[in-house]
């Protein structure tokens, strides 16, 4: 069975500073690791995914993550945040080779100016 | 930059009554899906769509549910009898492939289904 685990339901951060978004999976099988966003009244939005190529993923606008199979963790994270990132963040997990999509519960990140 | 869309954004329905949510898959994606989302809870995956029939539905997606892509363009989720416990967020999505890490799936703005 797969699973997800969003540690902070809400982070608030200044803009300028770090994000971290924490995430902790379970996966009976080799899992693929997504991070998606959503901003208000709008659609989810791939931000990054784990293809096990890397384990330090790269995705748009400048966040990343990384896979620690030690931790089951995939913590997405960002140097500067900026006002534009303020949204909804989930982590998403799905078994390899299923359609299916296992959602977080979300974490909404504020940025405060 | 192509995108999924669904119609409407908002539905009001009274229990009993019979809703269809619309989708608009990006054109040239194979693989269509509906998630839904109860409020203060998960998104929740109710069942994938691949050459005019279900590949995979969860424990949500009963006989009170169906899918249809009657022309080609729409995709479409019918409930049957609505319950009160059927109000959420629905959300559509689409894919070229499926399966694994290159599943990216494609998802529209959502359609909050609200049932009096």
């Amino acid at each position: 069975a797969q699973s997800v685990t969003q540690l902070d339901s809400h982070v608030s951060v200044s803009e300028g500073t770090p994000v971290l978004l924490r995430c902790n999976y379970s996966s009976s099988y080799s899992p693929s690791l997504f991070w998606y966003v959503q901003h208000p009244n709008k659609g989810l939005q791939l931000l990054l995914k784990y293809t096990s190529a890397a384990t330090l993923v790269k995705g748009i606008n400048g966040f990343e993550a990384e896979f620690k199979k030690s931790e089951t963790s995939f913590h997405l994270t960002k140097p500067s945040a900026h006002m534009s990132d303020a949204a909804e963040y989930f982590c998403v997990v799905s078994a390899s080779g299923a359609n299916n999509l296992f959602f977080g519960t979300g974490t909404r990140l504020t940025v405060i100016p | 930059e192509p995108e999924v869309t669904q119609t409407p954004s908002h539905q009001v329905t009274q229990m009993g009554q019979e809703v269809i949510l619309r989708c608009v898959p990006i054109s040239n994606h194979l693989y269509f899906y509906w998630y839904r989302q109860i409020l203060g809870q998960k998104v929740e995956f109710l069942v994938s769509f691949y050459n005019n029939e279900i590949s995979e539905k969860s424990e949500i997606f009963d006989d009170q549910f169906s899918v249809e892509r009657p022309d080609g363009s729409n995709f479409t989720l019918k409930i049957r009898s609505t319950k009160l416990e059927d109000s959420a967020m629905y959300f559509c999505a689409s894919s070229a492939s499926s399966g694994g890490p290159y599943n990216e799936q494609f998802f529209g703005p959502g359609t909050r289904l609200t049932v009096l």
